[in-house]
């Protein structure tokens, strides 16, 4: 059983570059959050989808964006790239809004510079 | 407003016992949750409280008491591999989770 996979495992831009940040969630799942979490901190939560929309967001700009396909993988696009954007970028997959666990894959490493 | 406090650092020593704490201020709470971490890895569940009391799970065990807004994490006859970053994290309405910054544990022989 495929736990969360994530793609690419590090990234290296330049600033006011496009990115786009690619997960698939564990079989079964249909939830998928995204995490940014800088170094040395704990994740922060950016947003969710569920059913191929966006039900909660974190205090994020604009600058990031989301999609959920039919399959229930998911994509973070992050835009303009900015040298604080730099961070390990964490899926998280959990079965309907109401379960509790989540399940973390290993994260994509985005440097920008 | 939130906030979420934990120690930044503790060491310990292989066998021994450490308790880390979690003090947590938000507005809503669904449950607590602790992580482990090791360095380059992905976050992995160890406990959930939702509510008060005592979780025990193995050398884990996780308290909760939410008048108090405080939670701990109590790790038993620590062993090398125990050498992690362990995050607190509290879930509010939804799935999404509220983290602490952390604590590093060194174990040492």
């Amino acid at each position: 059983d495929a736990g969360v996979t994530q793609s690419p495992t590090h990234l290296i831009k330049t600033r006011g570059q496009q990115v786009t940040l690619r997960c698939s969630p564990k079989s079964g799942h249909d939830t998928v959050s995204w995490y940014q979490q800088a170094l040395g901190q704990g994740p922060q939560f950016i947003f969710q989808y569920y059913e191929e929309e966006e039900r909660q967001r974190g205090n994020f700009p604009d600058r990031f964006s989301g999609h959920q396909f039919p399959n229930y993988s998911s994509e973070l696009n992050v835009n303009a790239l900015l040298l604080g954007d730099s961070a390990l970028y964490l899926c998280a997959s959990s079965s309907g809004l109401a379960r509790y666990e989540q399940y973390f894959g290993p994260g994509t490493r985005l440097t920008v510079t | 407003g939130q906030n979420i406090d934990q120690p930044t650092e503790m060491t310990a020593t292989e066998g021994a016992i450490v308790q880390i704490n979690c003090t947590y201020q938000t507005s809503g709470f669904n449950g607590l949750f602790w992580y482990q971490q090791h360095a380059g890895e992905a976050p992995t569940f160890l406990s959930y409280n939702v509510l008060d009391g005592l979780e025990e799970k193995g050398r884990f065990s996780s308290f909760l008491s939410r008048s108090k807004g405080y939670s701990y994490l109590l790790l038993k006859e620590l062993q090398m591999k125990d050498s992690a970053s362990y995050l607190c994290a509290v879930k509010k309405a939804g799935t999404a989770l509220i983290f602490g910054k952390g604590t590093t544990l060194s174990v040492s022989s």
